[in-house]
Protein backbone atom coordinates (compact mmCIF):
# COMPACT_ATOMS: atom_id res chain seq x y z
CA UNK A 1 0.00 0.00 0.00
CA UNK A 2 1.43 3.66 -0.74
CA UNK A 3 1.50 6.27 1.91
CA UNK A 4 -0.24 8.58 -0.24
CA UNK A 5 -3.33 7.56 -2.92
CA UNK A 6 -4.53 9.88 -5.24
CA UNK A 7 -7.11 9.05 -8.81
CA UNK A 8 -4.93 9.19 -11.33
CA UNK A 9 -7.77 10.64 -13.61
CA UNK A 10 -8.22 12.60 -15.64
CA UNK A 11 -10.47 14.44 -14.05
CA UNK A 12 -12.62 16.98 -16.99
CA UNK A 13 -15.01 19.48 -15.49
CA UNK A 14 -16.11 22.26 -17.32
CA UNK A 15 -15.35 25.58 -16.96
CA UNK A 16 -17.17 27.18 -13.71
CA UNK A 17 -17.66 23.93 -12.29
CA UNK A 18 -16.11 22.49 -8.79
CA UNK A 19 -13.60 20.64 -9.37
CA UNK A 20 -13.12 18.02 -6.00
CA UNK A 21 -9.52 16.42 -5.74
CA UNK A 22 -9.12 13.51 -3.13
CA UNK A 23 -6.06 12.32 -1.17
CA UNK A 24 -5.95 9.06 1.19
CA UNK A 25 -2.83 8.53 3.44
CA UNK A 26 -1.72 5.46 5.58
CA UNK A 27 0.19 6.94 8.37
CA UNK A 28 -2.54 8.07 10.94
CA UNK A 29 0.33 9.98 12.72
CA UNK A 30 1.03 12.58 9.55
CA UNK A 31 0.33 16.09 10.92
CA UNK A 32 0.97 18.51 8.00
CA UNK A 33 -0.89 18.08 4.77
CA UNK A 34 -0.22 19.96 1.34
CA UNK A 35 -1.48 20.96 -2.20
CA UNK A 36 0.52 21.04 -5.22
CA UNK A 37 -0.23 21.98 -8.48
CA UNK A 38 2.13 21.18 -11.28
CA UNK A 39 1.75 22.39 -14.96
CA UNK A 40 3.72 20.06 -17.88
CA UNK A 41 7.33 20.47 -17.56
CA UNK A 42 7.17 22.53 -14.54
CA UNK A 43 8.38 22.39 -10.63
CA UNK A 44 5.29 22.17 -8.14
CA UNK A 45 4.13 24.80 -6.39
CA UNK A 46 2.03 25.22 -3.46
CA UNK A 47 -1.74 25.62 -3.49
CA UNK A 48 -2.91 24.99 -0.01
CA UNK A 49 -1.62 23.73 3.52
CA UNK A 50 -3.55 22.16 5.81
CA UNK A 51 -2.75 21.10 9.79
CA UNK A 52 -6.02 21.02 11.27
CA UNK A 53 -9.46 19.00 10.87
CA UNK A 54 -11.82 20.72 8.96
CA UNK A 55 -11.82 23.33 5.98
CA UNK A 56 -9.45 25.72 5.13
CA UNK A 57 -10.81 28.39 2.19
CA UNK A 58 -8.27 30.63 0.44
CA UNK A 59 -9.89 32.20 -2.76
CA UNK A 60 -11.61 30.04 -5.22
CA UNK A 61 -9.46 27.01 -3.07
CA UNK A 62 -10.42 24.88 -0.01
CA UNK A 63 -8.97 22.12 1.52
CA UNK A 64 -10.84 19.36 3.74
CA UNK A 65 -8.77 17.23 6.19
CA UNK A 66 -9.98 14.04 8.27
CA UNK A 67 -7.98 12.68 10.11
CA UNK A 68 -9.96 10.31 11.22
CA UNK A 69 -10.82 8.99 7.77
CA UNK A 70 -7.07 9.86 6.86
CA UNK A 71 -8.61 11.61 4.12
CA UNK A 72 -7.87 15.20 2.82
CA UNK A 73 -9.27 16.64 -0.37
CA UNK A 74 -9.07 19.90 -2.67
CA UNK A 75 -12.32 21.96 -4.24
CA UNK A 76 -11.39 24.30 -6.70
CA UNK A 77 -14.50 26.69 -7.21
CA UNK A 78 -15.28 28.40 -10.62
CA UNK A 79 -12.27 26.21 -12.17
CA UNK A 80 -10.97 28.01 -15.18
CA UNK A 81 -9.15 26.65 -18.32
CA UNK A 82 -5.80 27.72 -16.38
CA UNK A 83 -6.48 25.31 -13.59
CA UNK A 84 -5.88 22.68 -15.92
CA UNK A 85 -2.52 20.92 -14.23
CA UNK A 86 -1.91 17.74 -12.16
CA UNK A 87 -2.49 18.50 -8.47
CA UNK A 88 0.13 16.68 -5.77
CA UNK A 89 -0.61 15.61 -2.37
CA UNK A 90 1.49 15.72 0.01
CA UNK A 91 1.76 14.45 3.96
CA UNK A 92 4.66 14.05 6.18
CA UNK A 93 5.50 11.37 7.61
CA UNK A 94 4.56 10.42 11.25
CA UNK A 95 7.70 9.07 12.76
CA UNK A 96 9.77 10.55 10.68
CA UNK A 97 8.50 14.41 9.94
CA UNK A 98 11.85 15.14 8.18
CA UNK A 99 10.38 12.87 5.86
CA UNK A 100 6.89 13.60 2.98
CA UNK A 101 4.92 11.33 0.95
CA UNK A 102 3.69 12.74 -2.43
CA UNK A 103 0.97 11.00 -3.86
CA UNK A 104 1.21 10.49 -7.69
CA UNK A 105 -1.18 13.14 -8.73
CA UNK A 106 -4.48 13.91 -10.35
CA UNK A 107 -4.73 15.59 -13.70
CA UNK A 108 -7.39 18.05 -14.20
CA UNK A 109 -8.56 19.19 -17.60
CA UNK A 110 -10.87 22.17 -17.61
CA UNK A 111 -12.60 22.48 -20.44
CA UNK A 112 -13.71 26.00 -21.78
CA UNK B 1 11.57 36.23 -1.18
CA UNK B 2 12.33 32.16 -1.55
CA UNK B 3 14.87 31.04 -4.17
CA UNK B 4 16.08 27.98 -4.59
CA UNK B 5 18.22 27.28 -8.33
CA UNK B 6 19.51 24.11 -9.73
CA UNK B 7 22.13 24.21 -12.44
CA UNK B 8 21.88 23.15 -15.60
CA UNK B 9 18.78 23.52 -16.54
CA UNK B 10 19.39 20.73 -19.20
CA UNK B 11 22.71 18.34 -19.42
CA UNK B 12 22.66 15.57 -22.06
CA UNK B 13 25.91 13.03 -21.57
CA UNK B 14 27.07 9.97 -22.30
CA UNK B 15 27.32 6.69 -20.58
CA UNK B 16 29.69 6.37 -18.11
CA UNK B 17 30.19 9.89 -16.90
CA UNK B 18 30.51 11.22 -13.21
CA UNK B 19 27.83 14.77 -12.96
CA UNK B 20 26.91 16.62 -10.45
CA UNK B 21 23.63 18.24 -10.39
CA UNK B 22 24.05 21.38 -8.03
CA UNK B 23 21.34 23.24 -5.67
CA UNK B 24 21.42 26.15 -3.68
CA UNK B 25 18.94 27.94 -1.75
CA UNK B 26 18.93 31.11 -0.14
CA UNK B 27 16.50 30.55 2.70
CA UNK B 28 18.46 28.97 5.32
CA UNK B 29 16.23 25.89 5.73
CA UNK B 30 17.77 23.06 7.21
CA UNK B 31 15.78 20.35 5.40
CA UNK B 32 16.65 19.79 1.52
CA UNK B 33 15.75 16.94 -0.76
CA UNK B 34 16.18 15.19 -3.79
CA UNK B 35 13.17 14.15 -6.20
CA UNK B 36 13.56 12.21 -9.72
CA UNK B 37 10.11 12.40 -11.57
CA UNK B 38 9.55 11.15 -15.16
CA UNK B 39 7.07 12.92 -17.49
CA UNK B 40 3.89 12.61 -16.60
CA UNK B 41 4.84 10.34 -13.77
CA UNK B 42 5.07 10.65 -9.81
CA UNK B 43 7.69 12.25 -7.89
CA UNK B 44 10.38 9.37 -6.84
CA UNK B 45 12.40 10.73 -3.17
CA UNK B 46 16.46 10.05 -3.79
CA UNK B 47 18.20 11.49 -1.02
CA UNK B 48 17.01 13.55 1.80
CA UNK B 49 18.75 16.15 4.68
CA UNK B 50 17.88 17.60 7.75
CA UNK B 51 20.85 19.94 7.94
CA UNK B 52 24.61 20.25 7.63
CA UNK B 53 26.39 16.95 7.58
CA UNK B 54 23.32 15.01 7.64
CA UNK B 55 22.00 12.92 4.81
CA UNK B 56 19.56 9.84 4.29
CA UNK B 57 18.80 7.72 1.09
CA UNK B 58 15.01 7.90 0.11
CA UNK B 59 13.13 5.10 -1.97
CA UNK B 60 14.96 5.72 -5.25
CA UNK B 61 18.90 6.26 -4.28
CA UNK B 62 19.43 5.33 -8.34
CA UNK B 63 23.17 4.92 -7.45
CA UNK B 64 23.53 8.37 -6.53
CA UNK B 65 25.29 10.30 -3.31
CA UNK B 66 25.00 13.71 -1.85
CA UNK B 67 26.76 15.68 0.39
CA UNK B 68 25.69 18.56 2.94
CA UNK B 69 28.85 20.76 4.00
CA UNK B 70 26.94 24.06 4.12
CA UNK B 71 22.92 24.82 4.65
CA UNK B 72 22.57 26.48 1.71
CA UNK B 73 24.15 23.77 -1.04
CA UNK B 74 22.86 20.50 -1.44
CA UNK B 75 24.55 18.78 -4.45
CA UNK B 76 23.76 15.51 -6.52
CA UNK B 77 26.43 13.22 -8.02
CA UNK B 78 26.42 10.14 -10.34
CA UNK B 79 29.86 8.16 -10.58
CA UNK B 80 28.79 6.44 -13.63
CA UNK B 81 25.54 7.95 -15.63
CA UNK B 82 23.54 5.22 -16.96
CA UNK B 83 20.87 5.82 -19.70
CA UNK B 84 18.18 4.39 -16.95
CA UNK B 85 19.35 8.36 -15.26
CA UNK B 86 17.86 9.71 -17.93
CA UNK B 87 14.98 11.60 -16.22
CA UNK B 88 13.91 15.03 -14.68
CA UNK B 89 15.61 15.73 -11.25
CA UNK B 90 14.18 18.68 -8.85
CA UNK B 91 15.90 19.97 -6.05
CA UNK B 92 13.69 20.98 -2.66
CA UNK B 93 14.03 22.87 0.57
CA UNK B 94 11.46 22.74 3.47
CA UNK B 95 10.59 25.76 5.54
CA UNK B 96 7.16 26.24 6.44
CA UNK B 97 6.62 24.11 2.95
CA UNK B 98 8.19 22.93 0.34
CA UNK B 99 10.06 25.10 -2.40
CA UNK B 100 11.14 23.56 -5.39
CA UNK B 101 13.66 24.55 -7.94
CA UNK B 102 13.30 24.58 -11.82
CA UNK B 103 14.67 21.14 -11.83
CA UNK B 104 17.48 19.64 -14.62
CA UNK B 105 16.74 17.65 -17.27
CA UNK B 106 19.21 14.99 -17.46
CA UNK B 107 19.44 12.45 -20.71
CA UNK B 108 21.88 9.84 -20.75
CA UNK B 109 23.14 8.39 -24.40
Amino acid sequence: QKEVEQNSGPLSVPEGAIASLNCTYSDRGSQSFFWYRQYSGKSPELIMSIYSNGDKEDGRFTAQLNKASQYVSLLIRDSQPSDSATYLCAVTGGYNFNKFYFGSGTKLNVKP
Amino acid sequence: EADIYQTPRYLVIGTGKKITLECSQTMGHDKMYWYQQDPGMELHLIHYSYGVNSTEKGDLSSESTVSRIRTEHFPLTLESARPSHTSQYLCASFGLHFYFGPGTRLTVT
